[in-house]
């Protein structure tokens, strides 16, 4: 079965510093990888996903994802920290040996920027 | 890009009633819709698998007498919370995938949340 776990509850960060919030995943294939953004009193949003190719990956408001297959990890980065960003942030992941497969989300990471 | 639309945003009901969550694809065909559910300061839990014309696939420990799903079309899927009682109250949040592929995104609604008093 796959899992996601993001191993802290809260991050928290001055405004300008760069930023990770982790993640790391367990499947029995190869995994897809998923980060969401969940910002108050609004849905998910698409943040950046992992397939193939190239390890790190680019994605929306300048964050960036690398996946580390020895480690088993897919930790989000942001070089600078802007408070908007102070979000619930979802990791995900899919097993791409199955078929219509459904994602599973690791519990969420709540990231407060300070100004 | 992909739009889903969730209604109703927060709904509020008497224990007992029942209540239906609608969740739409405004601009593409979803052939598979995903519902979660969201506990506070939790993960979303996948609650079930919604196929268009058939029947939904629900996950363990998942009533599915409880959490009606109904996929009728192809840009629509429902989820009625039957009988509700207040440890039924919580975030609802659906899902969809514009295409077949693995790798698709999925687009999520804007959230129910739902209270049972």
């Amino acid at each position: 079965a796959q899992s996601v776990a993001q191993p802290e509850d809260q991050v928290n960060v001055a405004e300008g510093n760069p930023l990770t919030v982790k993640c790391t995943y367990s499947v029995s294939g190869n995994p897809y990888l998923f980060w969401y953004v969940q910002y108050p009193n609004r849905g998910l949003q698409f943040l950046l996903k992992y397939i193939t190719g190239d390890n790190l990956v680019k994605g929306s408001y300048g964050f960036e994802a690398e996946f580390n297959k020895s480690q088993t990890s897919f930790h989000l980065k942001k070089p600078s920290a802007l408070v908007s960003d102070s979000a619930l942030y979802f990791c995900a992941v899919r097993d791409i040996t199955s078929g219509n497969t459904p994602l599973v989300f690791g519990k969420g990471t709540r990231l407060s920027v300070i100004a | 890009g992909a739009v889903v639309s969730q209604h109703p945003s927060r709904v509020i009901c008497k224990s007992g009633t029942s209540v239906k969550i609608e969740c739409r694809s405004l601009d593409f065909q979803a052939t598979t819709m995903f519902w979660y559910r969201q506990f506070p300061k939790q993960s979303l839990m996948l609650m079930a698998t919604s196929n268009e014309g058939s029947k939904a696939t629900y996950e363990q420990g998942v009533e599915k007498d409880k959490f009606l799903i109904n996929h009728a079309s192809l840009t629509l899927s429902t989820l009625t919370v039957t009988s509700a009682h207040p440890e039924d109250s919580s975030f609802y949040i659906c899902s969809a995938r514009p295409g077949q592929g693995r790798h698709e995104k999925l687009f999520f609604g804007s959230g129910t949340q739902l209270s049972v008093l």
